[in-house]
């Protein structure tokens, strides 16, 4: 059984552009969630697929979208990048019934530095 | 939003037990208690979950309180590679499609 994956490991955009994140979940595992982590704070909740729909989000922009894939793969879209969008992003992927229940298993992240 | 108390960060010796501390005053009869740990430079890590009775797994034991107010997780003989941010979460399993809600945690700081 293979992990979670994330790419890039790293990234530099300018501010006012757009960037992709990807994430590769477990195999079998139906719902991933993204999560924001700015240096020295804790992970926060950006939005959650079930299924290949978004059927859960927490207080972040419209400009922050994402996709999931037949394949167990997503992405986190970022459009029109601020400079508080650097951080580290995550994703988390769970069996069926979501965070609350099932065990997240998280992917090492991708650290986006936006100037 | 759901809300966790815990110390800023702890320090123990390698081979003791480390019990870390977690307050969760405004919990309700149906949220479960989560831990995850962060070790440098890696995504969190589950570690546990409870609701009402105590629980016990390879990586740790978590003790919770009779009224579920606070909770310990307890790491039996703490190693080099116990040194993490320890998180512990609680919120509600009403069904809806929310994401953990981490705050600062503990950060664990093992000598050796």
């Amino acid at each position: 059984e293979t992990g979670v994956t994330q790419s890039p490991t790293h990234l530099i955009k300018t501010r006012g552009q757009q960037v992709t994140l990807r994430c590769s979940s477990q195999s079998g595992h139906n719902t991933v969630s993204w999560y924001q982590q700015a240096l020295g704070q804790g992970p926060q909740f950006i939005f959650q697929y079930y299924r290949e729909e978004e059927n859960g989000r927490g207080n972040f922009p419209p400009r922050f979208s994402g996709l999931q894939f037949p394949n167990y793969s997503s992405e986190l879209n970022v459009n029109a990048l601020e400079l508080d969008d650097s951080a580290l992003y995550l994703c988390a992927s769970s069996l069926d019934q979501g965070p609350l229940v099932d065990t997240q298993y998280f992917g090492p992240g991708t650290r986006l530095t936006v100037l | 939003d759901a809300k966790t108390t815990q110390p800023n960060s702890m320090e123990s010796n390698e081979e003791e037990p480390v019990h870390l501390p977690c307050n969760h005053s405004t919990i309700s009869g149906t949220d479960y208690i989560h831990w995850y740990r962060q070790l440098p430079s890696q995504g969190p890590e589950y570690v546990i979950h409870g609701l009402t009775s105590n629980v016990n797994n390879r990586m740790a034991s978590l003790a919770i309180a009779e009224d579920r107010k606070s909770s310990t997780l307890i790491l039996h003989r703490a190693t080099l590679r116990d040194a993490a941010v320890y998180y512990c979460i609680h919120q509600s399993s009403g069904g809806g499609a929310d994401g953990l809600t981490f705050g600062k945690g503990t950060h664990l700081i093992i000598q050796p």
